[in-house]
C-alpha cells in the first residue's frame, strides 16, 4: 500500500523569505499523481499544485514550486516570497493511476506553516 | 468555487446516538467522497460513491455507512456514534470526464464531537 510521509509537523518562515516543506512517499507504481493542498484556518481545502509522475519538469504555480525527485520518492513544496496569507496547514497527497476514474487520495499528516511578520 | 454544501457545520452528540451528515453538490459531478481529518493522521477516506446507489469502502469505513439516492446528495451515517468518531468530516467531489483532471473539490467540513 502507498504511504505519504510529512516529517515536519510545524515550520516557520519570515515574511518575504522562502520555505520548503518536505514530503516523501512509498509506492511500487511507476505512474501516479502528487498534490499539495493548503488548509487555512477557515478549514477550506485548496489545491496548491499538482505533479504528474511521468512529467520530469517540476510543476510551478506563481510563488509555489515543487522539487520532484522520482527516484528518491520525494516531493517537496517551495514557497517563495512568503506572505501572511500563506500561513496554513499543508498536506501532501498521492493518487494511484489504478483507481480508474475514482480520485481517491492518500494524504500525509500535514505541516503547519506559520509566517512571521 | 465548486458548489458543495455540508450540513451541519457543527454537531455535538452523545455516545450511542445515530448521526447523519449530509453533502449536497450543485455541480452534477459523478464521484463523491467522505474523508475524516484527525491530528496526526491527515485526511483518511471513509467511503466514496461513483454513481447513484454505487458506493464502496475506503480505508476507515468501520462504523460508517453511506447512501446516495440522487446525484447531488451523499449521506454519511454513524449508526451508533463513539468518541473515536469525533473528527472533522469533509465531503469532496470530482468528475474527470469534465476535464477537471485529478482535482478534488472539497466542502467546508463538519466538526463532529461525540461526548
Amino acid at each position: 500500500a502507498q504511504t505519504v510521509t510529512q516529517s515536519q509537523p510545524e515550520m516557520s518562515v519570515q515574511e518575504a523569505e522562502t520555505v520548503t516543506l518536505s514530503c516523501t512517499y512509498d509506492t511500487s507504481e511507476s505512474d501516479y499523481y502528487l498534490f499539495w493542498y493548503k488548509q487555512p484556518p477557515s478549514r477550506q481545502m485548496i489545491l496548491v499544485i499538482r505533479q504528474e509522475a511521468y512529467k520530469q519538469q517540476n510543476a510551478t504555480e506563481n510563488r509555489f514550486s515543487v522539487n520532484f525527485q522520482k527516484a528518491a520518492k520525494s516531493f517537496s513544496l517551495k514557497i517563495s516570497d512568503s506572505q501572511l496569507g500563506d500561513a496554513a496547514m499543508y498536506f501532501c497527497a498521492y493518487r494511484s493511476p489504478y483507481g480508474g476514474a475514482t480520485n481517491k487520495l492518500i494524504f500525509g499528516t500535514g505541516t503547519l506553516l506559520a509566517v512571521q511578520p | 468555487d465548486a458548489g458543495i454544501t455540508q450540513s451541519p457545520r457543527h454537531k455535538v452528540t452523545e455516545t450511542g446516538t445515530p448521526v447523519t451528515l449530509r453533502c449536497h453538490q450543485t455541480e452534477n459531478h459523478r464521484y463523491m467522497y467522505w474523508y475524516r481529518q484527525d491530528p496526526g493522521h491527515g485526511l483518511r477516506l471513509i467511503h466514496y460513491s461513483y454513481g447513484v446507489k454505487d458506493t464502496d469502502k475506503g480505508e476507515v469505513s468501520d462504523g460508517y455507512s453511506v447512501s446516495r439516492s440522487k446525484t447531488e446528495d451523499f449521506l454519511l451515517t454513524l449508526e451508533s456514534a463513539t468518541s473515536s468518531q469525533t473528527s472533522v468530516y469533509f465531503c469532496a467531489i470530482s468528475d474527470p470526464t469534465r476535464g477537471h483532471g485529478e482535482k478534488l473539490f472539497f466542502g467546508s467540513g463538519t466538526q463532529l464531537s461525540v461526548l
